[in-house]
């Protein structure tokens, strides 16, 4: 029982390098997010996808791309990395999306650094 | 926009003591509350889920509470275990999103 699977696990990219960060969940969960996290901070949803083939921009999308391949994967593109987008990012997924008993499911986390 | 706040930022305990974490909000007008767990390295897993016509809900030696008119939500742990470090999230769903608290790191002593 995967649930939702990210990888790389970690990453140190250089400014300016481009890189995708991959999650793909086997729940059949029709909206997937991504979030980041810093220390000190809660969580701050940079897309998500309330079904295949839409996407929408969080509360922080700048310098980030979003790609819903199918229902099962959700990538996250870094186009031109810069030391602020250094943080550890999580993919999630929601069971229920929009009801009182929406649920996320979260990923194991991508720790990047941008150096 | 909707704020959530956890007081403390840190909290350590002796095994075995009772506690409260807190979490905060500023609109009440939200579908429900969750409570995560984060171990270091890993991602969240949901604890509880208070939807907001709900007072509270247990789970096992967990108890959350859900006060929507003061914007406030207690997560009480019973008998604290060493086990039960981590750092504890809480998040509420409103008409736009999920927004995150930024943590309470627990740190039971043995």
């Amino acid at each position: 029982n995967a649930g939702v699977t990210q990888t790389p696990k970690f990453q140190v990219l250089k400014t300016g390098q481009s890189m995708t960060l991959q999650c793909a969940q086997d729940m059949n969960h029709n909206s997937m997010y991504w979030y980041r996290q810093d220390p000190g901070m809660g969580l701050r949803l940079i897309y998500y996808s309330a079904s295949e083939g839409t996407t929408d921009k969080g509360e922080v999308p700048n310098g980030y791309n979003v790609s819903r391949l199918n229902k099962r994967e959700f990538s996250l593109r870094l186009e031109s990395a810069a030391p602020s987008q250094t943080s550890v990012y999580f993919c999630a997924s929601s069971d229920v999306p929009g009801t009182f008993n929406e649920k996320l499911f979260f990923g194991s986390g991508t720790q990047l650094s941008v150096l | 926009k909707q704020e959530v706040t956890q007081i403390p930022a840190a909290l350590s305990v002796p095994e075995g003591e009772n506690l409260v974490l807190n979490c905060s909000f500023t609109d009440s007008a939200i579908y429900n509350l969750q409570w995560f767990r984060q171990d270091p390295g890993k991602g969240l897993t949901s604890l509880l889920l208070i939807q907001s016509s709900q007072r509270e809900q247990t789970s096992g030696r967990l108890n959350a509470s859900l006060d929507k008119s003061s914007g406030r939500s207690t997560l009480y742990i019973a008998a604290s275990q060493p086990g039960d470090s981590a750092t504890y999230l809480c998040a509420v769903l409103d008409n736009n999103d999920m927004r995150f608290g930024a943590g309470t790191r627990l740190t039971v002593k043995p």
